[in-house]
């Protein structure tokens, strides 16, 4: 089965500074890897996929991921944090079975201060 | 643009009532899911529907049940409401063959007391 685990359930940077929001998957498959986001009081949007093609995913609001299968790995990062990217974000695995359900990480609350 | 609504935003219910959260999209698509979000927990599968009529069970669907009349509705149903069902839950939906990118609507909070 597949998983993906969040290593951190917070993350406190300061604006202007880097992010990194950091992800590990299990998969006996070639994975299909995901991160969406879901700003207070509001549903959850995608940011990025990862299906195969380029290993570096470039999503909206400058955030971008790298798969690396050696690692099992997808993390998540954007190199200036903003105050309007404080939100939580869900690291999220792709089954590839006859109907590719979503199977979503624990999530990670960032905080971004002035 | 996607357009996800539910019915409710807040819902505070009494043990043992029957709830029906109501999930409408706009865009035509085929699939339409409901999850429970929980702090610590994610978001799990409780009901998918790929179909007018077809539902199939996601990971924790006890408890519950849906319906799906018509393409654009999906309806989840606490026959008798339980405090351990209190939660956030999130509608999404998706066009066929594409399960994987799915447009979520903004949840309903709903406390059962």
């Amino acid at each position: 089965a597949q998983s993906v685990t969040q290593l951190d359930s917070h993350v406190s940077v300061s604006e202007g500074t880097p992010v990194l929001l950091r992800c590990n998957y299990s998969s006996s498959y070639s994975p299909s890897l995901f991160w969406y986001v879901q700003h207070p009081n509001k549903g959850l949007q995608l940011l990025l996929k990862y299906t195969s093609a380029a290993t570096l995913v470039k999503g909206i609001n400058g955030f971008e991921a790298e798969f690396k299968k050696s690692e099992t790995s997808f993390h998540l990062t954007k190199p200036s944090a903003h105050m309007s990217d404080a939100a939580e974000y869900f690291c999220v695995v792709s089954e590839p079975t006859g109907f590719q359900k979503l199977v979503f990480g624990t999530g990670t609350r960032l905080l971004v201060s002035p | 643009d996607v357009k996800v609504t539910q019915s409710s935003r807040y819902l505070v219910k009494r043990t043992g009532e029957k709830v029906f959260l109501e999930c409408v999209q706009d865009m035509d698509h085929e699939n339409m899911f409901w999850y429970r979000q929980d702090p610590g927990l994610g978001l799990r599968l409780i009901y998918f529907s790929y179909d007018v009529k077809m539902k199939e069970k996601g990971d924790i669907p006890e408890g519950y049940s849906v319906s799906r009349e018509k393409k654009e509705r999906f309806s989840l149903i606490l026959e008798s409401a339980s405090t351990n069902q209190t939660s956030m839950y999130l509608c999404a939906s998706s066009k066929a063959g594409n399960t994987d990118t799915q447009y979520f609507g903004p949840g309903t909070r709903l406390t059962v007391l």
